[in-house]
């Protein structure tokens, strides 16, 4: 059965800390690995990893996939109030579609 | 900017009644996804539909379950008669390279049933 593993499950920093959420992954043919913030309601896509070793970049926010390690993680530089939120991870083997984690909740204090 | 959207935001049902639960996907995606999470708990895959019909479904998608596009816009999921374990937020999707390729989430509807 396919698994994708999230750490920390929840997570509390001061505004302006960089923070690193990780998530691992043991799945049959493995095609790409998504990152998706979810804020009140639906997920809202971050990055999509196929390649090992390449970051991934959009501002403040960073990721990078080992397909040899099976993990990924997501950096967040200067933290800010408006990253709050649960991010998830989810994975695309095969032809199934999306396998979640099942998220890390991220707290921001100001 | 496209997006996908969702309707109602929020249904409360007695158990044992039908519901549909009603998603317009991005214009020209072709694909079709939907999810659901139970409050707490990690989204969880439904079914995927592709050239109007079921291309994958989860084993939670058993016979009280439907999914239909009636017309060119719409994407509807049905549940015939609702269980209180049905109570959860239900996701539609779309993308326009199958599961490829990033899906588009739309807002949500919150489902509680009685």
């Amino acid at each position: 059965e396919d698994k994708v593993v999230q750490s920390p499950l929840s997570l509390v920093v001061h505004e302006g800390d960089t923070v690193t959420l990780n998530c691992s992954y043991e799945v049959t043919n493995f095609r790409s690995l998504l990152w998706y913030k979810q804020e009140k309601k639906a997920p809202t896509f971050l990055f999509m990893l196929t390649s090992s070793g390449i970051e991934k970049k959009s501002g403040r926010l960073s990721s990078i996939l080992d397909k040899k390690e099976l993990f990924s993680i997501l950096n967040i530089t200067a933290t800010q109030t408006g990253d709050s939120a649960v991010y998830l991870c989810a994975v695309l083997s095969g032809n199934t579609p999306l396998v979640f984690g099942k998220g890390t909740r991220l707290s921001v204090i100001a | 900017e496209p997006e996908v959207t969702q309707t109602p935001s929020h249904q409360v049902t007695q158990m044992g009644q039908e519901v549909i639960l009603r998603c317009v996907p991005i214009s020209n995606h072709l694909y079709f996804y939907w999810y659901r999470q139970i409050l707490g708990q990690k989204v969880e895959f439904l079914v995927s539909f592709y050239n109007n019909e079921i291309s994958e479904k989860s084993e939670i998608f058993d016979d009280q379950f439907s999914v239909e596009r009636p017309d060119g816009s719409n994407f509807t999921l049905k549940i015939r008669s609702t269980k209180l374990e049905d109570s959860a937020m239900y996701f539609c999707a779309s993308s326009d390279l199958g599961s490829y390729n990033e899906q588009f989430f739309g807002p949500g509807t919150r489902l509680t049933v009685l």
